[in-house]
């Protein structure tokens, strides 16, 4: 079935640790990539986004992904991550191959320990 | 900030009572979504709407419809609220053209348990 997968469900580091999040997911065709972010409460919130050119995409608050077509993957980084990044993080794919509709991941929490 | 505004933002109801959640656009995008966003399930997309009047079912539509008479507002309603349905729910809109046109904005969100 078509889908996209999160790796990790929860992740926990400490301040001025590095982070990547894995996304992968199982479309065909050209797809539309996105990364959002919800801080406790609030709504999401577009990190960054994926549409064709450079696979290095950066986004607000030093994040950045790479698209990695042979891996069907999308993986977020921040070499230094901060208190506030303490949110959930939500990988999205918009897919030719799927119509007009975008297709979200579970989500992984990230907690950042001061 | 897209210019979503949701209704309620909060609320309580009874199992078997009819519930209608509102969003509201100022920009006049042509698509609008409702998700709901549950632990463990990220958002599932429960309706969509291409334009006034035409709508499309997602994949967690049992339970819901949808209307939209005008281009600002989509309307979500639970016909008979269960306490399965006791969820956050988000509204959010696809731009026109260009790159903003294929990134989707989201709402506030409306908070809706279902005793």
């Amino acid at each position: 079935a078509q889908s996209v997968s999160q790796h990790n469900h929860h992740v926990i580091l400490s301040e001025a640790a590095s982070l990547e999040l894995g996304c992968n997911y199982s479309y065909g065709g050209t797809v539309n990539l996105f990364w959002y972010v919800q801080y406790p409460g609030q709504h999401l919130q577009l990190l960054l986004k994926y549409f064709s050119g450079d696979p290095l995409v950066k986004g607000i608050k030093g994040f950045e992904a790479e698209f990695i077509k042979s891996k069907f993957s999308f993986n977020l980084r921040k070499p230094s991550v901060q208190w506030s990044d303490t949110a959930e993080y939500f990988c999205a794919v918009k897919s030719d191959n799927y119509g007009q509709n975008f297709v979200f991941g579970p989500g992984t929490r990230l907690s950042v320990l001061p | 900030d897209a210019g979503i505004t949701q209704s309620p933002r909060h609320k309580v109801t009874e199992t078997g009572t009819p519930v209608t959640l509102r969003c509201h656009q100022t920009e006049n995008h042509r698509y609008m979504y409702w998700y709901r966003q549950d632990p463990g399930h990220g958002l599932r997309l429960i309706h969509y709407s291409y334009g006034v009047k035409d709508t499309d079912k997602g994949e967690v539509s049992d339970g819901y419809s949808v209307s939209r008479s005008k281009t600002e507002d989509f309307l979500l309603t639970l016909e008979s609220a269960t306490s399965s349905q006791t969820s956050v729910y988000f509204c959010a809109i696809r731009g026109g053209s260009g790159p903003r046109g294929e990134t989707q904005y989201f709402g506030p969100g409306t908070r809706l348990l279902v005793l």
